[in-house]
């Protein structure tokens, strides 16, 4: 079973509508990171929260510390979001050491 | 643009070969480490360097090794390469240990055959 786990896999959405990608971890973490991937493979980090909320444009994080859970949301969603967009928690104890969801692959058709 | 840069970008070898790939980090990045990600899965954690040493490591074979550098480069080596190995491999780096935010390389496509 993997440490992290998001959903939901693939998302499609038209121009303009409220996106919303959930990601649980069942260890404890030092951290929890938001990280877009293109295609060609680059990784771009959009948050590191360890509590609360950050928002940055038109995206919004939140984290919840007691049920382990983190929503990442784009607002009025373009098709220049679509991405592969990755949840990654770093545990307690350990170094800088990232551990991955799978992706939420997500496709804004205009 | 992150600032950390790897090379080659991609890259075709032998079963059997050994391989190794680079990474640049950003002036004043010790940390370092090292993900590899099949298709269609998220990346797995290799190994993490910190200041020239090796400051933790994931389940991979000792086949798979790392060198970090004062200069804030870093390689990965990989010996007796399986077909099983094909993957992007990635590099992240960060100012510190714990809990800063990590750059991450354009990855290394990586296909034995």
């Amino acid at each position: 079973k993997n440490e992290v786990e998001q959903s939901p896999q693939n998302l499609t959405a038209q121009e303009g509508e409220f996106i919303t990608i959930n990601c649980s971890y069942s260890v404890g973490i030092s951290a929890l990171h938001w990280l877009q991937q293109h295609p060609g493979g680059g990784i771009v980090s959009l948050f590191m929260l360890s509590s609360g909320k950050k928002k940055h444009g038109r995206l919004i994080a939140t984290i919840n510390i007691q049920e382990k859970h983190s929503s990442l949301h784009i607002t009025a969603s373009h098709p220049r979001d679509s991405a592969v967009y990755i949840c990654a928690v770093t545990l307690s104890g350990t170094g800088n050491q990232f551990y991955f969801g799978t992706g939420t692959s997500l496709t804004v058709i205009p | 643009e992150t600032g950390v840069t790897q090379s080659p970008t991609h890259l075709i070898k032998t079963r059997g070969q050994q391989v190794t790939l680079r990474c640049s980090s950003q002036s004043g990045h010790n940390t370092v480490s090292w993900y590899q990600q099949a298709l269609g899965q998220g990346p797995q954690f290799i190994f993490q360097y910190y200041r020239e040493e090796e400051n933790g490591r994931g389940n991979f074979p000792p086949r798979f090794s790392g060198l970090q550098f004062p200069n804030y480069s870093s390689e990965l080596n990989v010996n007796a390469l399986e077909l099983d190995d094909s993957a992007l491999y990635l590099c992240a780096s960060s100012f510190e240990v714990r809990n800063t935010e990590a750059f991450f390389g354009q990855g290394t496509r990586l296909t034995v055959v």
